[in-house]
């Protein structure tokens, strides 16, 4: 049984370009969250996809962007990357029960450090 | 962005001994999780929590959630050195986490 997998693991992109970072959640799993963590701090909630379609977003600009894909894979594209933007993004998956007991399982990441 | 107040910060302990840790929020959450972050990996599940004043044990682990469904605290006993990381709390509501900053744990033989 697969677990979240992400790519690719590390990536060095240069201030003012795009990125696009990769998700296939956890077998059996329908929903994908994207979080940020910056070195220190705990993740930070930046949007979640269920049936293709954004459904719920935290505080990030519309530089950050998202899709999912019929097969439940989802895709975090970053614009006009900042140095700010250096960070650990984590892909979270889960099954859509509702808005309890949605166990959420976190792949291990895409190291983007921005130059 | 929002987190929760996670503590302690840091703790440096011998092995064998026990270890508790806290969070607290201002807002209410109707699930309460912990996870484990090691260097260059991502947050692994350890314990969750569903209902206010539910006590969950996870082989060494204990958690609890909060009467008041804003706090929640995690127990280690008998700490080994595979304990040392990084352990977060996070509160989740509707379709989110928010997390905690942190508390890193070191064991020292």
């Amino acid at each position: 049984d697969a677990g979240v997998t992400q790519s690719p693991t590390h990536l060095i992109k240069t201030r003012g370009q795009q990125v696009t970072l990769r998700c296939s959640p956890k077998s059996g799993h329908d929903t994908v969250s994207w979080y940020q963590q910056a070195l220190g701090q705990g993740p930070q909630f930046i949007f979640q996809y269920y049936e293709e379609e954004e459904r719920q977003r935290g505080n990030f600009p519309d530089r950050f962007s998202g899709h999912q894909f019929p097969n439940y894979s989802s895709e975090l594209n970053v614009n006009a990357l900042l140095l700010g933007d250096s960070a650990l993004y984590l892909c979270a998956s889960s099954l859509n029960r509702g808005l309890s007991g949605n166990t959420i399982y976190f792949g291990e990441g895409s190291w983007l450090t921005v130059v | 962005g929002q987190q929760l107040n996670q503590s302690p910060q840091s703790m440096f302990i011998q092995e064998g001994e026990d270890v508790s840790m806290n969070c607290t929020s201002s807002s209410i959450f109707n699930t309460w999780l912990w996870y484990k972050q090691d260097p260059g990996e991502g947050p692994v599940l350890l314990i969750a929590l569903y209902k206010a004043g539910e006590l969950t044990s996870n082989g060494r682990l204990t958690a609890q959630f909060g009467i008041t469904r804003k706090d929640s605290f995690l127990n280690i006993s008998a700490s080994i050195p595979s304990d040392v990381g990084i352990y977060f709390c996070a509160g989740q509501n509707a379709r989110q986490l928010t997390f905690g900053s942190g508390t890193q744990l070191t064991v020292l033989p």
